[in-house]
Order: structure tokens, then sequence, then C-alpha cells
């Protein structure tokens, strides 16, 4: 099965700098067509919610200061600038096969 | 528009079994495949298996002995079925439609708790 192990696990961002968030797979999750790797925000008790789908596609209605990035193993996920309510925890997932998510980064705003 | 909601029993004892339905409006369970994802409090996301717009399905390979997907097309519901509960089984459980293989998560329920206690 294949691991997406994120990092940090934790991270404190001033209010309008960049937030950057790693998720690398244990195998490649592309092809030359697609980048079969996904974000999630989830807040406390709520649902996560869709931000970036194959790798760089903004979903409808997220703000453009979410942006991701990558492709094979290594990719990731940018916030530019933060704001308060950007904190959360931050998911990778995966869809290449199986499904599986990685462990998650919590985001703090300073 | 697309709504997927969650119900259960809330509290089982260890080792029973439990039954959790989702139920769907805004689109057809001929047309769309629906996952089951849970996250133990305080953890992350736990993949737990599919089932396809044909009937098929696929699980995560650690629960799979366990776990049985299966729906209603009819009154537009889901069933989440786990056997040999135990504590660590305590999460709360979220459907989430498919939007096409190899694709995310665009509509999820808001989930329903599961406790598993004696």
């Amino acid at each position: 099965d294949i691991v997406l192990t994120q990092s940090p696990a934790s991270l404190a961002v001033s209010l309008g700098q960049r937030a950057t968030i790693s998720c690398r797979a244990s195998q490649s999750v592309s092809t030359s067509s697609y980048n079969y790797i996904h974000w999630y925000q989830q807040k406390p008790g709520q649902p996560p919610k869709l931000l970036i789908k194959y790798a760089s596609n903004l979903e409808s209605g997220v703000p453009a200061r979410f942006s991701g990035s990558g492709s094979g193993t290594d990719f990731t996920l940018n916030i530019h600038p933060v704001e308060e309510e950007d904190t959360a925890t931050y998911y990778c997932q995966h869809s290449w096969e199986m499904w599986t998510f990685g462990g998650g980064t919590k985001l703090e705003i300073k | 528009q697309v709504q997927l909601k969650e119900s259960g029993p809330g509290l089982v004892a260890p080792s029973q079994s439990l039954s959790i339905t989702c139920t769907v409006s805004g689109f057809s369970l001929t047309s769309y495949g629906v996952h089951w994802i849970r996250q133990p409090p305080g953890k992350g996301l736990e993949w737990l298996g599919v089932i396809w717009a044909g009937g098929s399905t696929n699980y995560n390979s650690a629960l799979m002995s366990r776990l049985s997907i299966s729906k209603d097309n009819s009154k537009s519901q889901v069933f989440l079925k786990m056997n040999s509960l135990q504590t660590e089984d305590t999460a709360m459980y979220y459907c989430a439609r498919d939007e096409g293989y190899g694709s995310s998560y665009s509509y999820w329920g808001q989930g329903t708790t599961l406790t598993v206690s004696s």
C-alpha cells in the first residue's frame, strides 16, 4: 500500500506570510496526464474540505492564496498570504489504485 | 443540491457489530460511488472502502475481513457494516461522494460518532 508522509506535523506561521506543507508518497502517484494527489483542510468539528485536486487544480470557491504543486512522489501545498481563518489541519490524499491519507499538518497562525 | 448524511447507533459494546447508513440526496447512487472514511478522536483520516455505482466494492486491506459495504439504490442509502468491534474502532465515520475513479471528494457528510465501550 502507498504511504503518504506529511511534514511538518505542525507549524506556526505569521499572519500574511507563507505556509508550506509537504507530502511525500512511498511510490509514484503520477502518470503523464495526472497527479493523483489531493489536499483537504479540516477545522474542528467539521468534515474535511477539498482545496486542491490532482496536485495543482484549485477547487471551485477556494481562495487563490492556496496552491499546490509537485509530481511523482513529492508534493507541496502552499498558502500565501496566510489569514487567521486558515488555522486548521491539512491532509493530503492519494487516489492511485486505492486511497490513503497523510498524517496531517496542523497550522497555527501567529 | 448534493447532500450526504450519516446515521448510526452511537454506542456499541466491544465484540459487537455495527451498521451505519449514509443517506444521499441530489444525486443517484447508480451514477456515483460512495466512500467511507473514519477519524478517531484527535487523530487522522483513514479510508475504509468504496461502493461503486455498479455495486462492486473495494476495501482497506487492513480491515477488509471485518467490513462490508452495500447499498439500496431505490432508497438512496449506502450501508457500512463492521463486525468484531474494538475500542480502537471508536471514531467519527464519514461518507463522501466519489467524483470519478482516481478523483477526490468534493462532497462529505457531517459524520456520525461511534463509541465502542462496555
